[in-house]
């Protein structure tokens, strides 16, 4: 079972800026494991959209931005547009499980 | 070009065996460790397995462990999954996922092969 807990779902309009929460706890996120983000898009692979709390990888457009304070962590997106309509997961380290990485329990976005 | 590719999926029933591989190219596979990840339909993802990529370190999922088993053929820049005693609820699509030089970063994924388990 998922131990970060993600909002089911946000939207907003083309233009507008959204935030996907994902709460851990003191074995994950608040242990000062870094979080992830990975971007979905449907029938697809995931793909790395930030690591290690609020880095982007080469090509990741800049309208992506992360931030982790305490137990959690934070994805917006600014400047929305209709191809960010995506699946979207945190993920971290566990140090108290024997399954020692764990993913959030996924938000979809939706433009209107 | 760098990318990861699954094959191996397939139906099969109740209690059977099935051998995902993913096929690395374009980078230094033995330098990686790697990862399969699963997804079943319409639901997030699950860590399934983990292997370093040399000194014999493997972890499991509690929901798999006894059951399947992490490989790696660094000759062949190749990883492997071989799962027994499969049940409907491992009915996913598998990922491979290579562990970049940011630890715990997943930052290269197979295309995924679909697995149905069922009668």
């Amino acid at each position: 079972q998922s131990v970060l807990t993600q909002p089911p779902s946000v939207s907003g309009a083309p233009g507008q800026r959204v935030t996907i929460s994902c709460t851990g706890s003191s074995s994950n996120i608040g242990a000062g494991y870094d979080v992830h983000w990975y971007q979905q898009l449907p029938g697809t692979a995931p793909k790395l959209l930030i690591y290690g709390n609020s880095n982007r990888p080469s090509g990741v457009s800049d309208r992506f931005s992360g931030s982790k304070s305490g137990t959690s962590a934070s994805l917006a997106i600014t400047g929305l547009q209709a191809e960010d309509e995506a699946d979207y997961y945190c993920q971290s380290y566990d140090s108290s499980l024997s399954a020692p990485y764990v993913f959030g329990t996924g938000t979809k976005v939706t433009v209107l | 070009e760098v990318q990861l590719v699954e094959s191996g999926g397939g139906l099969v029933q109740p209690g059977g065996s099935l051998r995902l591989s993913c096929a690395a190219s374009g980078f230094t596979f033995s330098s990686y460790e790697m990862n399969w990840v699963r997804q079943a339909p319409g639901k997030g993802l699950e860590w399934v397995s983990y292997i370093s990529s040399s000194d014999g370190t493997i972890y499991y999922a509690d929901s798999v462990k006894g059951r399947f088993t992490i490989s790696r053929d660094n000759a062949k820049n190749s990883l492997y999954l071989q799962m027994n005693s499969l049940r409907a609820e491992d009915t996913a699509v598998y990922y491979c996922a290579r562990e970049g030089n940011v630890w715990t970063t997943f930052d290269l994924w197979g295309q995924g092969t679909l697995v149905t388990v069922s009668s």
